[in-house]
């Protein structure tokens, strides 16, 4: 079945230090893939995706590159802010089996 | 535009009473997925729902039922609860259709705490 495996965490950083957030799965199918993240107290939201190999989704400075040979997905941004803590979710989701497959979340801190 | 929503935001039951949590999609959007997410325990896929009908179900107890209305709105029953249905469930509403690229949109979900 689909899976997804996720950096452990939680992750500490320093304001303006770079970030990556290690992300592999095992799909079925051909999957889309996605991070979400969860802002303290909220829902999911949205931050990127990718739908096909070597694409690279990007938004709020944070980026992830689409990587079929390495079945990768990590999550990367070059300069952190304090806004930026929360817990962050990969997920896939192949065709022919509609739901979002998540991996188990990394909570990340930024230190000021 | 309204984006998905849940209601209510918070509900105390105790064990073995029913829990009714329900869900309002983004307009245009006729798919809608209840996920489970326990303290410790990630986000668990529990039902999809694609115009009225369950499409899919996660690994959880038959006490755990739902349904798609006309109008694409949704609600999620709980029965005979017990303690570690204590969770946050949230739906989500994504564009009907089997297409892996469609994004899934969250709502903001509903606390259910069992005592």
């Amino acid at each position: 079945g689909d899976s997804v495996t996720q950096m452990e965490g939680p992750v500490t950083l320093s304001e303006e230090a770079f970030l990556t957030i290690n992300c592999t799965y095992t799909a079925t199918g051909y999957p889309s893939l996605f991070w979400y993240v969860q802002y303290p107290g909220e829902g999911l939201q949205l931050l990127l995706k990718a739908t096909k190999a070597d694409d690279k989704g990007s938004n709020k400075g944070f980026e992830a590159t689409y990587r079929k040979e390495t079945t990768s997905f990590h999550l990367e941004k070059g300069s952190v802010q304090v806004s930026d803590s929360a817990v962050y979710f990969c997920a896939l989701r192949t065709f022919g089996n509609e739901k979002l497959t998540f991996g188990t979340g990394t909570r990340l801190t930024i230190i000021p | 535009e309204a984006g998905v929503t849940q209601s209510p935001t918070h509900l105390i039951k105790t064990r073995g009473q029913q829990a009714t949590l329900r869900c309002s999609p983004i307009s245009g959007h006729t798919s809608v997925y209840w996920y489970q997410q326990a303290l410790g325990l990630g986000l668990q896929f529990l039902l999809w729902y694609d115009e009225g009908e369950e499409r899919n179900r996660g690994n959880f107890p038959p006490r755990f039922s739902g349904r798609q209305f006309p109008n694409y709105s949704s609600e999620l029953n709980v029965n005979a609860l017990e303690l570690e249905d204590s969770a946050l469930y949230l739906c989500a509403s994504s564009l009907g259709g089997p297409s892996s690229g469609n994004t899934i949109y969250f709502g903001e979900g509903s606390w259910l705490t069992v005592v």
